[in-house]
């Protein structure tokens, strides 16, 4: 069995603040990794892919790959209230392109 | 513009009843999956098919049935022997291809009267 762990929160962090989400995987193989973003009673979204070790950014995201570690993060800066949502890590395993989510981490960002 | 969509939005379920969760696509993929999502809890894959007249079950596919007839649609079936029913359930379809990310419909959710 694939898993995908991540912290469950809530996360609570003030407006402005870097809110850092953390998610381990067990399968060696995976190559791609995607963070969605989740907010209640809405579909996921994607926000950020990586594939490559180190890290990506993309405005105020950024992504962090560490494949020896087995290990994948999302941070965001200047955190806003309107990202308070469910984060969803989900990687595909090495054999398939079938992702294997992540129970999500809740964020709270209050003012 | 190309999307998914998911009908209905809502839906009820009485006790003993088999109901069906529509799932259209026009995105011309051949791989469609059925999530559930619980309050709470990550998405759990119930069945996927990869090309029409097949599919596969996924890691929670007891109480479910799924048909493949045609390349833009997949219907769920929550049959009577699904106990617990109440949950979002979420329909995706993707171009099965390494790097590629999932498209969403925007969910039903199901609850039992």
């Amino acid at each position: 069995q694939k898993e995908v762990e991540q912290n469950s929160g809530p996360l609570s962090v003030p407006e402005g603040a870097i809110a850092s989400l953390n998610c381990t995987y067990s399968d060696r193989g995976s190559q791609s990794f995607f963070w969605y973003r989740q907010y209640s009673g809405k579909s996921p979204e994607l926000i950020m892919s990586i594939y490559s070790n180190g890290d990506k950014e993309d405005g105020r995201f950024t992504a962090q790959l560490n494949k020896a570690s087995q290990y994948v993060s999302l941070l965001i800066r200047d955190s806003q209230p309107s990202d308070s949502a469910t984060y969803l890590c989900a990687v595909p395993s090495g054999g398939s392109y079938i992702p294997t989510f992540g129970r999500g981490t809740s964020l709270i960002v209050h003012p | 513009d190309g999307g998914i969509t998911q009908s209905p939005k809502y839906l009820f379920r009485k006790e003993g009843q088999n109901v069906t969760l529509s799932c259209e696509q026009n995105l011309n993929h051949d791989a469609m999956y059925w999530y559930r999502q619980d309050p709470g809890q990550g998405l759990r894959l119930i069945y996927y098919s990869q090309i029409v007249n097949d599919f596969q079950k996924g890691d929670i596919a007891e109480g479910y049935s799924v048909s493949r007839e045609k390349k833009e649609s997949f219907p769920l079936t929550v049959t009577s022997a699904q106990k617990n029913p109440t949950a979002f359930y979420l329909c995706a379809s993707f171009r099965d291809r390494l790097n590629e990310k999932l498209f969403f419909g925007s969910g039903t959710q199901l609850s039992v009267l």
